[in-house]
């Protein structure tokens, strides 16, 4: 089974509302990425939080990390057209540290 | 210029037949992997090559070979194609393990 676990599997929005994705993971980790995947392409990276970290910021982007619930989420705030895309966690708590990704978060925000 | 390349973009074959998938990163990373994308978008690792050691996820048939001729190409072969193969491929590389990915654009492999 996938080590991560992306809920909702999709979400549809207006413009300028913020979303929020959560991600659930099952082993212990040494950081968690999130990655951004527009129809047709590969998978970008957005953001990566450590272990020890609870919160990062980039741009409009604000990730929260619970090590505790093996839990994390995305937030996209003031979402655009333009953030429409799947939307991914990974996480490396496995062999060989090799990133292992959830099913990811559909993610349509509408004009 | 492109930081992690794939060929072909599309792939059309028939079943049993034997294909290979181009992979070239210009970034100097030292660890290449390859990624399988089933019709439900789940991504699977299938392969990671890092200093000339080689992590196979256990799931994955022997049919799929990796082949890294230097540290910037990994290649993909896949022997005896089955139906169940169909699916997008995806080549990427970081720095090291756990790093960031930077992701090739895919290949859609389709076996009929």
């Amino acid at each position: 089974s996938q080590q991560g676990e992306e809920d909702p599997q999709a979400l549809s929005i207006q413009e300028g509302e913020n979303a929020t994705m959560n991600c659930s993971y099952k082993t212990s980790i040494n950081n968690l990425q999130w990655y951004r995947q527009n129809s047709g392409r590969g998978l970008v990276h957005l953001i990566l939080i450590r272990s020890n970290e609870r919160e990062k910021h980039s741009g409009r982007l604000r990730v929260t990390l619970d090590t505790s619930k093996k839990s994390s989420s995305l937030l996209i705030t003031a979402s655009r057209a333009a953030d429409t895309a799947s939307y991914f966690c990974a996480t490396d708590g496995n062999a060989g540290n090799m990133l292992t990704f959830g099913g990811g978060t559909r993610l349509m925000v509408k004009p | 210029d492109t930081a992690v390349s794939q060929t072909p973009k599309y792939l059309v074959t028939q079943m049993g037949n034997d294909k290979s998938i181009k992979c070239e990163q210009n970034l100097g990373h030292d660890t290449m992997y390859w990624y399988k994308q089933d019709s439900k978008k789940f991504l699977k690792i299938m392969f990671s090559y890092n200093n000339k050691e080689l992590i196979i996820n256990e799931t994955v048939p022997n049919r799929f070979s990796p082949k890294s001729p230097d540290k910037a190409h990994l290649n993909l072969h896949i022997n005896s194609l089955e139906l169940g193969d169909s699916a997008v491929y995806f080549c990427a590389s970081s720095p090291r393990p756990s790093a960031p990915l930077h992701f090739g654009n895919g290949t859609r492999l389709t076996v009929t």
